[in-house]
């Protein structure tokens, strides 16, 4: 299995709302990452995630928590999020983020829209 | 934060046309990564290059790994209308490094 499987596909939500992004990988990496992409830019580091533990955070407001539960799985939680954090959000994984060579794989994303 | 500095900025190209773009960095990089992003989708990995001078293809997609290790460069060759798409340069420096992106080509292919 070489693939990174995201859920949901698309969310809607309002600014009061809760809702979690999913993230799954069976290819055995230990590092993890949340990106954030606007339309036609590069995607902007988020999170990463190195042997489960939370190894870089970019200053993300704290709307946004990550979570990785064990090896395969990460979330991201969000909560009372503003309409300028609608983007697409994308999930990595590669196989050892302190790796002197560090290829990432990604999923399909999340379309977030909040109104 | 740092990025890359990748060109052309677009493209617009007839069916059967060979297309060349670079990226170029004022820091050494010890991986070269090439991606393609479709409407809607994640990037997918193309070619992943290790080695100065190393030079590696993937059907009609040929790239290199600069000498100097600061810069690469992505080929498609006889373009086809399925190679419509932005395609992103990103170089990491490992070691606990995150990487590092080209702001993208964007290119269309007329049929």
């Amino acid at each position: 299995d070489t693939e990174v499987t995201q859920t949901p596909k698309h969310l809607v939500m309002g600014m009061t709302n809760k809702k979690s992004l999913k993230c799954e990988q069976h290819m055995g990496h230990r590092a993890m990452y949340w990106y954030k992409q606007k339309a036609k830019k590069p995607p902007e580091l988020m999170f990463v995630y190195s042997y489960e533990k939370l190894s870089i955070n970019e200053s993300v407001p704290s709307r946004f928590s990550p979570e990785c539960p064990n090896s395969s799985l990460l979330n991201l939680h969000l909560h009372a999020l503003q309409p300028e954090d609608s983007a697409l959000y994308l999930c990595a994984s590669s196989q050892d983020f302190r790796a002197l060579h560090n290829e990432q794989f990604f999923g399909p994303g999340t379309r977030l829209t909040v109104l | 934060g740092q990025q890359l500095n990748q060109s052309p900025q677009s493209m617009f190209i007839q069916e059967g046309e060979d297309v060349s773009m670079n990226c170029t960095s004022s820091s050494i990089f010890n991986t070269w990564l090439w991606y393609k992003q479709e409407p809607g989708e994640g990037p997918v990995l193309l070619i992943a290059l290790y080695k100065a001078g190393e030079l590696t293809s993937n059907g009609r997609l040929t790239a290199q790994f600069g000498i100097t290790r600061k810069d690469s460069f992505l080929n498609i060759s006889a373009s086809i209308p399925s190679d419509v798409g932005i395609y992103f340069c990103a170089g990491n420096a490992g070691n606990n490094r995150k990487l590092i992106w080209g702001l993208g080509t964007s290119l269309a292919v007329n049929p």
